[in-house]
């Protein structure tokens, strides 16, 4: 089964900070690979996702991340926070299940908190 | 192009009891999975449905089951509520096979 694993439950930066969202998955075949943020008392809204083309990929609201097959990481960045930024973000991992279907599997998730 | 719709937002139930939850699919999608999202973690596929069919499942019991209508909306139903099922459920629909999905608001469940 595949997994995901997101080092740090808590990240804390200035505003105008570069930020740095750790994930590393485990996946025996070529993964697809999402991030979502997570606003209190909200559902999730899709940031970007990975998906075998570039291995840089950019998102919304400045985001982006890098695929690194070699560390198994795909860790999201902006280069300068915003107060706005503020939420919980969650890194998934799509399965293919053999029956046809997909699921994602969701590391546990960072909390961001942007001080001014 | 509406979103995903789940109802209700909130409610509170006692344990033992049984709980109906709706998700109203995206227009266009086909597929619908739930995700339970207990607190401080991340969420946790409990079943998928496509064409009115349960096509895969979690490590979730028995007592979580669902359905599917024609429109592609869906139910989550919950028998012999535990203080455990409490937890923010999250619907999701998207085209089979996408691998990802849009997701609702999600409805947050307390089992007093």
């Amino acid at each position: 089964a595949q997994s995901v694993t997101q080092l740090g439950s808590h990240v804390s930066v200035s505003e105008g900070a570069l930020v740095l969202l750790r994930c590393n998955y485990s996946s025996s075949v070529p993964p697809y690979l999402f991030w979502y943020v997570q606003y209190p008392n909200q559902g999730l809204q899709l940031l970007l996702k990975y998906t075998s083309a570039a291995t840089l990929v950019k998102g919304i609201n400045g985001f982006e991340a890098e695929f690194k097959k070699s560390e198994t990481s795909f860790h999201l960045t902006k280069p300068s926070a915003h107060m706005s930024d503020a939420a919980e973000y969650f890194c998934a991992v799509s399965e293919f299940k053999n029956s046809g279907y997909s699921t994602l599997t969701f590391g546990k998730g960072t909390m961001l908190l942007v001080s001014p | 192009e509406t979103g995903v719709t789940q109802s209700p937002t909130h409610l509170i139930k006692t344990r033992g009891q049984q709980v109906t939850l709706r998700c109203s699919s995206q227009s266009g999608h086909n597929t619908v999975s739930w995700y339970q999202q207990a607190l401080g973690q991340g969420p946790q596929f409990i079943f998928q449905y496509y064409r009115e069919e349960e096509n895969g499942r979690g490590n979730f019991p028995p007592r979580f089951s669902g359905l599917q209508f024609p429109n592609y909306s869906s139910e989550l139903n919950v028998n012999a509520l535990e203080l455990d099922d409490s937890a923010l459920y999250l619907c999701a629909s998207s085209l089979a096979g996408q691998g990802t999905g849009t997701f609702g608001s999600g409805t947050r469940l307390t089992v007093v």
